[in-house]
């Protein structure tokens, strides 16, 4: 139980292009989805939490306009990277939280997608 | 700035090692301390979720504890094996919820 998918697992994508990246929970309902950013050697940072139905909240630093965050059901968050550019080449994972679980943020990732701009 | 931070960053043992790694959290607005397991093209797997000072957790021969007063936690794996490699994760979580992650530990281990 608990799974989550996320597609495209890689993509190359030119300068200027959008990409879309899917984040879905198969087994489960997930009222809260989260999007992270992971560089090279360095940790998983946050970049938003998405509820279904309402407006994603961004972190500190991160461009909504240019991140953006649909999150129309409770199994499907999607974020795209809009006018790519070589910067925000990077490893992008999503992770959802069970509606049922308990009190702690325990979180369910996904396998992840690398993006490369050229 | 909330710092989390892990170490080594990466450890090669020999099968049928022990070996046990650190995480270090800041000591006020605790509220839990997760451990992940990641590996390579899968999705980070849930270990532990820790959240009293003293907590100890076992799971087959991966164990954890957690000390909060002074911000640390420990992962142990007992007689090391080749499907234990991977990159253990922890993460802070803060009373506001959110997940604060360190670099990880990457563990190799040989045959």
């Amino acid at each position: 139980g608990a799974v989550v998918s996320q597609h495209p697992s890689w993509v190359i994508c030119k300068s200027g292009t959008s990409v879309k990246i899917e984040c879905r929970s198969l087994d489960f309902q997930a009222t809260t989805m989260f999007w992270y950013r992971q560089f090279p050697k360095q940790s998983l940072m946050l970049m938003a939490t998405s509820n279904e139905g309402s407006k994603a909240t961004y972190e500190q630093g991160v461009e909504k306009d240019k991140f953006l965050i649909n999150h129309a059901s409770l199994t499907l968050s999607t974020l795209t990277v809009t006018s790519a550019h070589p910067e925000d080449s990077s490893f992008y994972i999503c992770s959802a939280r069970d509606r049922a679980s308990g009190t702690y943020n325990e979180q369910f990732f996904g396998p992840g997608t690398r993006l490369t701009v050229l | 700035i909330l710092n989390v931070e892990q170490s080594p960053q990466s450890l090669h043992v020999q099968e049928g090692d022990s070996t046990n790694f650190t995480c270090s959290f800041p000591s006020s607005n605790f509220y839990a301390l997760h451990w992940y397991r990641w590996e390579t093209a899968k999705s980070p797997e849930a270990l532990f979720v820790m959240t009293l000072n003293g907590d100890e957790k076992k799971k087959g021969r991966i164990s954890a504890t957690l000390n909060t007063k002074e911000g640390y936690s420990y992962l142990y794996i007992k007689g090391s094996q080749p499907e234990d490699s991977a990159t253990y994760l922890c993460a802070f979580e803060n009373q506001g919820g959110k997940l604060i992650f360190g670099q990880g530990t990457e563990l190799s281990v040989k045959p």
